[in-house]
């Protein structure tokens, strides 16, 4: 079952805009991380946030994690058109491993 | 280091064919994860193996489906019969530690196609 949704399933914005991807997640979870995947590649980790983080940046990354409402946010700064790809939320799962996913965001950054 | 490695990136294969997909991990990582990828159902975890030792296989969709890790720089996972659900991208994944804090690498996949 998945763990984490990510909202909106799909997002088209203008190269030079930001772009906010949200994800909710139903238990309690120690860790929450990012992924990207580019079309007919593998996943790509870009970045985690312990639970006793707020915000947490990374170049143009920003997260955010509210363990009150089980919610975490990706924003993407200045968005480029290599930034094109599906973005996932992942949670470990209770036993602290097998690493969940959601349906993730397909994210078009047009030029 | 090269990454994860999965091979062959492509398989085309006949219902009822046996398919084995095959995958080297990241040296040094001791947990190994087998995903599959659909549009209906996402990413699902089939099998972990930590330090070479299966731990849970509850994702694995039945019987028809296998997985061993022989030695820590090497990973299979087999489909015997083969049908045409199966058809799903399968991802190798290796993590330094099982709780994933050190993140997953993922290898580029393996697209399977069953006519």
């Amino acid at each position: 079952s998945q763990q984490g949704e990510e909202d909106p399933q799909a997002l088209s914005i203008q190269e030079g805009e930001n772009a906010t991807m949200n994800c909710s997640y139903k238990t309690s979870i120690n860790n929450l991380q990012w992924y990207r995947q580019n079309s007919g590649r593998g996943l790509v980790h870009l970045i985690l946030i312990r639970s006793n983080e707020r915000e947490k940046h990374s170049g143009r990354l920003r997260v955010t994690l509210d363990t009150s409402k089980k919610s975490s946010s990706l924003l993407i700064t200045a968005s480029r058109a290599a930034d094109t790809a599906s973005y996932f939320c992942a949670t470990p799962g209770g036993s602290n491993y097998k690493l969940t996913f959601g349906k993730g965001t397909l994210l078009t950054v047009n030029p | 280091d090269a990454g994860v490695i999965q091979s062959p990136r492509h398989e085309v294969t006949e219902m009822g064919q046996e398919v084995t997909l095959r995958c080297k991990p990241i040296s040094g990582h001791n947990s190994l994860f087998w995903y599959r990828q659909t549009m209906m159902r996402g990413l699902e975890l089939l099998i972990y193996f930590n330090n070479n030792v299966p731990i849970d296989d509850s994702g694995m969709p039945e019987d028809r489906f296998s997985a061993k890790m022989p030695n820590a720089s090497f990973s299979t996972l087999k489909i015997q019969p083969s049908e045409p659900r199966d058809s799903a991208v399968y991802f190798c994944a290796s993590s330094l530690e099982a709780g994933g804090v050190y993140g997953y690498t993922f290898g580029s996949g393996t697209r399977l196609t069953v006519v």
